[in-house]
């Protein structure tokens, strides 16, 4: 069965520009889930996504924005983009929302904003 | 104070050590323990899961929680350079009706032959 794949795996952007990720989950999965990674933060949550609705959302600015298709796959848009916002972008499947215990992840999308 | 402290690291140690990786946390809330591994340039993979104190073993993995001082600890038997990557720790907590899922900063160990 084939893994969570992302695309693109590296991008670079500057300052102001948007940028747009995309997320295939595992055949089968229906729940999304976003996080960025950073050296100083960590991997922090950015939101949950089944059935096409967002049922869970971190502590990130409304530039974050996220939606899931009718066939599971989610792409996440950042808008008016600031240095802070280069890091790993992980995107997550698994079945059932909430299923924290197995959830799967990609290998990230590495954005650098200059 | 972060809900989840984790020593970064480095880590370095020789090839057959036993390794002792390690996390503290502050929430009692949290209900389930995890451990990842994420090696360069990939997604974390999920190594060992447990929900209750004591240990669970697997293979040369043994993930040990320790509720009432609110640590969990990652060993790691027999290590090999394969084992070389990040380890994040990271709990769970009902919050708002959903799961949140709160990870360590991750470790990096290197395992050297």
């Amino acid at each position: 069965k084939a893994g969570v794949t992302q695309t693109p795996r590296y991008l670079i952007k500057t300052r102001g520009q948007q940028v747009t990720l995309s997320c295939s989950p595992i055949s089968g999965h229906r729940s999304v889930s976003w996080y960025q990674q950073t050296p100083g933060q960590g991997l922090q949550f950015l939101f949950e996504y089944f059935s096409e609705t967002q049922r869970n959302k971190g502590n990130f600015p409304g530039r974050f924005s996220g939606r899931q298709f009718s066939n599971s796959r989610s792409e996440m848009n950042v808008s008016t983009l600031e240095l802070g916002d280069s890091a790993l972008y992980l995107c997550a499947s698994s079945l059932e929302p909430g299923l924290t215990d197995t959830q799967y992840f990609g290998p990230g999308t590495r954005l650098t904003v200059l | 104070q972060k809900e989840v402290e984790q020593d970064p690291g480095p880590l370095s140690v020789p090839e057959g050590a036993i390794v002792s990786l390690n996390c503290t946390y502050s929430n009692s809330a949290f209900q389930y323990f995890m451990w990842y591994r994420q090696y360069s340039r990939k997604g974390p993979e999920l190594l060992m899961y447990t929900y209750s104190s004591g240990n669970k073993e697997d293979g040369r993995f043994t993930a040990q929680v320790d509720k009432s001082s609110k640590y969990i600890s990652l060993f790691i038997r027999d290590s090999q350079p394969s084992d070389s990557a990040t380890y994040l720790c990271a709990m769970s907590v009902r919050s708002g009706g959903y799961n949140k899922l709160i990870f360590g900063a991750g470790t990096r160990l290197a395992v050297h032959p």
